[in-house]
């Protein structure tokens, strides 16, 4: 089993850039979560999809930030336009069991984003 | 505003101590208190825990939760530089108003275990 992927692994990027990162949930799980994680606020739960559909966006600092997954094989969190307080390390998530909760998760490696 | 404090923030132990991690919340609508280990990248899933006083072990790992005061401890006995870690804390709550479920974590425990 692969595990969880996501690309890319590290990101540097101007300010006012569009950014968008990429993850690959493992095949058979159902639930995909994006987390970040800050020196500042720890680790923090943005969004969550479950059989693709998004099931809790209230994480989303804001506007700028959005989510798709397009099939159960993919998803993107993009962020448009980027500034530098959205430097940190983004996780991708998946699981498989019931939405309603959290079951054990598998995280991705991370994707690195530091926005200059 | 759901919260999860953990206790304390950093540890430096010696091997073969035994040490205990805690992890206080308060949050409306408590579900189930998660455990994850993280090393130098990903956090992994160490524990879940739904029911007061029933203690979950995987080797040197232990814990238990107390929902009546509202807290949870991690107990790592014997331990090994290989334990070195942040252990985070996280707690699955009802998201009161809509019909999703929120996990809040807390800022973690840094441990080093030095040889």
């Amino acid at each position: 089993d692969a595990g969880v992927i996501q690309s890319p692994r590290h990101e540097v990027t101007e300010m006012g850039q569009e950014v968008t990162l990429r993850c690959k949930p493992i095949s058979g799980h159902n639930s995909l979560f994006w987390y970040r994680q800050t020196m500042m606020r720890g680790l923090e739960l943005l969004i969550y999809f479950n059989n693709n559909v998004p099931i809790d966006d209230s994480g989303m600092p804001e506007d700028r930030f959005s989510a798709k997954m397009p099939n159960a094989s993919f998803s993107t969190l993009k962020i448009q336009p980027s500034e530098p307080r959205d430097s940190a390390v983004y996780f991708c998530a998946s699981s498989k069991g019931e939405w309603q909760g959290f079951p054990e998760q598998y995280f991705g490696p991370g994707t690195r984003l530091t926005v200059t | 505003e759901d919260k999860v404090v953990q206790s304390p923030l950093s540890l430096v132990v010696h091997e073969g101590d035994t040490v205990t991690l805690n992890c206080s919340y308060e949050v409306t609508n408590f579900r189930s208190l998660l455990w994850y280990k993280q090393e130098k990248k990903a956090p992994t899933f160490l524990f879940m825990l739904t029911s007061s006083g029933i203690e979950k072990k995987s080797g040197r790992l232990s814990s238990i939760l107390d929902k009546k005061e509202l807290f949870s401890i991690l107990n790592i006995t014997a331990t090994q530089t290989g334990d070195s870690a942040i252990y985070l804390c996280a707690v699955d709550a009802f998201n009161s108003g809509g019909s999703n479920y929120k996990l809040t974590f807390g800022k973690g425990t840094l441990l080093t275990v030095n040889p």
